[in-house]
């Protein structure tokens, strides 16, 4: 079955990289996605990579995908204390018309000063 | 603005009661899901659907009950036969693969 994992908690300085990992089980996934949550809100989608790309640059995000170890990951460059909160990994492929993404456990990213 | 609006923010159930969690949205989306977050446990599945009058069960249905007669609404009973129901209650909809969009969420309690 499906099954995606990340590691559940990461801290960095303020100016640092961050690099948030995570591996997927599911060949045929079409997308892989990164979504943030802030303390008591919902999930925002941050950035997406489809499944035939290696790699994805957005302003301070970086996705890279290695589709051989189905690993994904996300480096956020020059960390912020905004920047604290939790990321999840998710993936998708297409089934029936449907897009139900599989999330990972979260991981939480502490930015300290 | 288009969005997704989960009411109430926070919700307190007596050992027993069913309550029921509102999730509305005005983006025009076909399908909503209901997603249960507990901590270090990541986003479960509830229920799902995918057109009005239909519904399917996702990864943790039992205790929970859900309906769909409107387009725009999508709520969420949570049942006596819930055990544990304390948690963060999500609400998604989407109309494709990148417009997945989260309400803000419930927080339930049991008291």
């Amino acid at each position: 079955g499906e099954d995606v994992e990340q590691s559940l908690f990461l801290s960095v300085r303020e100016g640092d990289s961050s690099v948030i990992n995570c591996t997927y089980t599911d060949s045929s996934s079409t997308y892989l996605y990164w979504y943030k949550q802030e303390p008591g809100a919902g999930l925002q989608l941050l950035t997406y990579i489809f499944s035939n790309m290696d790699m994805k640059q957005d302003q301070r995000l970086t996705v890279l995908l290695n589709k051989k170890d189905k690993h994904l990951s996300l480096r956020i460059a020059d960390t912020q204390t905004g920047d604290s909160a939790i990321y999840f990994c998710a993936e998708s492929m297409t089934s029936g018309g449907s897009y139900i993404p599989t999330f990972g456990r979260g991981t939480s990213l502490i930015v300290h000063p | 603005d288009g969005g997704i609006t989960q009411s109430p923010k926070y919700l307190f159930r007596k050992e027993g009661q069913n309550v029921t969690l509102s999730c509305e949205q005005n983006l025009n989306h076909d399908a909503m899901y209901w997603y249960r977050q507990d901590p270090g446990q990541g986003l479960r599945l509830i229920y799902y659907s995918q057109i009005v009058n239909d519904f399917q069960k996702g990864d943790i249905a039992e205790g929970y009950s859900v309906s769909r007669e409107k387009k725009e609404s999508f709520p969420l009973t949570v049942t006596s036969a819930q055990k544990n129901p304390t948690a963060f209650y999500l609400c998604a909809s989407s109309s494709g693969a990148l417009a997945y969009t989260f309400g803000s969420g419930t927080r339930l309690t049991v008291v």
